[in-house]
């Protein structure tokens, strides 16, 4: 079974620039999570989707991060315009639902802004 | 909302040692438990996780954890460390509306020979 694919692994931007994640869950997963792992901290959720809806957004920075779902399936989340603080590693992960399963990642991309 | 408690930010043990990662969660009801390791420029793979039933569960790599609803507590034990289980330990709960998934800041373990 295909696993969660992110691209790209790694970006390096200047701030104020734009930059685009994305992400392909596994095949039939409801659920799509976007997480920010700063260095030295844990993953801190930005946005939670059942299907192509959105169930939690509170973390999400609304006047630079954005992130859609279209049609269910792959997501991408943009930043525009970077910060210095935004560099982090971008990590998506993927549920069947959001019952008694587990969620699986994956590998993240890894934003340096300069 | 829910939070997770992880205390100890590293750990050092000595291979063939015991491990045991502490884990606290506050929520009202019984949350959905996990533990997630992460190795280097890695994602999160899953170790184990609780929903209900038997509260000690068994995980992969020789992991278990037990859920103490008394504690709010998901301790994380292996009787044997080697030394490829040097890594970032995270404690996860799955609760609320949606059961949104938190994560717990992490420990990292380093394993001296």
């Amino acid at each position: 079974e295909a696993g969660v694919a992110q691209s790209p692994r790694y970006k390096i931007i200047e701030k104020r620039q734009s930059v685009a994640f994305w992400c392909n869950p596994i095949s039939g997963h409801a659920t799509l999570y976007w997480y920010q792992q700063i260095l030295g901290q844990g993953p801190k959720l930005l946005i939670q989707f059942q299907n192509n809806g959105v169930v939690d957004d509170s973390q999400l920075p609304k006047d630079r991060f954005s992130a859609e779902r279209l049609k269910g399936v792959d997501s991408t989340l943009k930043i525009q315009p970077a910060k210095l603080e935004d560099s982090a590693v971008y990590l998506c992960a993927s549920r069947p639902g959001t019952g008694a399963t587990e969620a699986f990642f994956g590998q993240g991309t890894r934003l340096t802004v300069v | 909302a829910q939070s997770v408690t992880q205390p100890d930010i590293h750990i050092t043990v000595s291979e063939g040692a015991s491990l045991e990662l502490r884990c606290n969660y506050s929520y009202g009801a019984t949350p959905y438990l996990f533990w997630y390791v992460q190795s280097p420029g890695q994602g999160l793979q899953l170790l184990l996780k609780y929903f209900s039933g038997d509260t000690l569960v068994q995980g992969i790599k020789g992991f278990e954890a037990e859920f103490k609803r008394s504690q709010s507590s998901f301790n994380l034990r292996k009787p044997s460390v080697h030394w490829s289980d040097a890594a970032e330990y995270f404690c996860a709960v799955g609760a609320g509306y949606g059961n949104k998934l938190v994560f717990g800041a992490g420990t990292i373990l380093r394993v001296k020979s």
